[in-house]
């Protein structure tokens, strides 16, 4: 069983278009992440939410939009894609914990493309 | 601010010797844990091993092994008699209460035969 599932695996669009990548997690956990890894392999969390609250904003563009139907869902919509947007987008979860211990369990990456 | 340091940008070490992976951190917060994550060429990234900063003992997980020293800030990761599918991206990573998550800059390990 697939325990952090993102969709697409692969997307490669226009400058200027909107998309959107799709995460799913089925182990239960309340809390749920973006993050961007870009060229250089730097990896960035963007957003985390909490039982379908955000709780973490990263500094990001405002053209970066989450959204948390559930707490098992966790969707990213970027609007206007810029080539700087070419990046490899990780989904995560974990419990909320208090004390340091949250364990990231990832999803298998979004390679974005922006030609 | 939180930050995180791992000073290896790249690493080689011989098939079934030991190799340590550097990483530093530096919090004012008294809470907060310890991971490293193996990230092979396929891309996926893979858990390790966790360390708590009230942990008294060092982790181990099998050949993973993460030497932490609190005074000096540190969370070395041990591999012991490398492989050649050892090869990879390892990150360190830092968690604190509020889920925050913060990675290392990341050291490639290459494993030679």
């Amino acid at each position: 069983d697939t325990a952090v599932s993102q969709t697409p695996k692969y997307l490669v669009t226009q400058m200027g278009n909107d998309k959107s990548i799709k995460c799913e997690q089925n182990l239960g956990h309340d809390t749920m992440y973006w993050y961007k890894q870009d060229s250089k392999k730097f990896l960035k969390i963007m957003f985390s939410y909490n039982n379908k609250e955000l709780i973490i904003n990263e500094t990001v563009p405002n053209r970066f939009s989450p959204k948390s139907p559930d707490k098992a869902h966790l969707n990213l919509h970027i609007n206007s894609l810029e080539l700087g947007d070419s990046a490899v987008y990780f989904c995560a979860s974990s419990r909320m914990s208090s004390g340091g211990y949250n364990e990231q369990f990832f999803g298998p990456g979004t390679r974005l493309t922006v030609l | 601010a939180q930050k995180i340091t791992q000073t290896q940008p790249g690493m080689f070490v011989q098939e079934k010797e030991a190799v340590t992976l550097d990483c530093t951190y530096d919090t004012s917060d008294p809470s907060y844990g310890l991971f490293w994550y193996k990230q092979p060429s396929s891309g996926e990234m893979i858990f390790l091993i966790y360390q708590g900063s009230y942990d008294q003992q060092n982790a181990t997980e099998g050949r993973y092994s993460l030497n932490f020293q609190k005074a000096r800030k540190s969370a070395n990761l041990v591999i012991s008699a490398s492989q050649l599918g050892d090869s990879a991206m390892y990150f360190c990573a830092m968690s604190f209460t509020g889920n925050q998550f913060y990675f290392g800059t990341g050291t490639s390990l290459t494993v030679i035969p």
